[in-house]
């Protein structure tokens, strides 16, 4: 299966300010995706990232909040825009290959203080 | 639409089987999966089923799948302390891109 490196592992921040996650992956893969883990709770799916287009948001997630750069097939970013206290959580790249295993990276534990 | 459901604890005694259940609405679903996440850790996939298949075995683990009733199982035989985890089952569906989508996930407490 691939190999994710996400970063950063984690990180507290002001509210008010955005962070940008990296996700890069060992190998090219067919699709990428961003997820949501709060805390307790399951992985909630953000957005699809596209290589080369805008990526795909599911509903509830906003461009504006969460811009998604995809620019090859083996990295994309994350960014978590104007950030407030209810947007800590894990964040977490997910990958799928050519024999349907579904790989995630470690997550980026996100506190907003 | 997709849904994916389960129960949200099981305690069992370090040496019993452990039977995981989850049940799905999306009847297009293609693959079902099951992932363990240990505290503070990432998902690790344990295994996934094809949806034409009735059951898939590895080692410990045995994955039954009963389609007619949108039904999964995770079976952990020989159940150790380090099998405490959350476990989560998820399906992809086409309806959804072929993304994930996750069920609430199972904690699962083994006792010595």
């Amino acid at each position: 299966s691939a190999v994710i490196s996400q970063k950063p592992s984690r990180d507290i921040c002001q509210r008010g300010t955005s962070l940008t996650i990296q996700c890069q992956v060992d190998s090219q893969v067919t699709m990428m995706f961003w997820y949501r883990q709060q805390p307790g709770q399951s992985l909630t799916l953000i957005a699809t990232a596209n290589q080369g287009s805008e990526a795909t948001y599911e509903s509830g997630f906003v461009i504006d909040k969460f811009p998604i750069s995809r620019p090859n097939l083996t990295f994309s970013t994350l960014t978590v825009s104007n950030m407030s206290p209810e947007d800590s959580s894990i964040y977490l790249c997910s990958v799928v290959g050519r024999t349907y295993g579904y790989t995630f990276g470690s997550g980026t534990r996100l506190t907003v203080v | 639409g997709e849904d994916v459901e389960q129960s949200l604890f099981l305690s069992v005694r370090e040496g019993d089987s452990s039977v995981i259940n989850c049940t799905y609405t999306d009847s297009s679903s293609t693959y079902l999966y099951w992932y363990k996440q240990e505290p503070g850790a990432g998902l690790q996939l344990l295994t996934y089923i094809f949806s034409n298949m009735d059951m898939k075995q590895d080692q410990r683990l045995t994955v039954l799948l009963n389609k007619k009733d949108k039904h999964l199982s995770l079976r952990i035989a020989d159940t150790q302390t380090g099998d405490s985890a959350i476990y989560f089952c998820a399906e992809r569906s086409d309806q959804a891109g072929t993304a994930l989508i996750f069920g609430k996930g199972t904690t699962l407490s083994v006792s010595s």
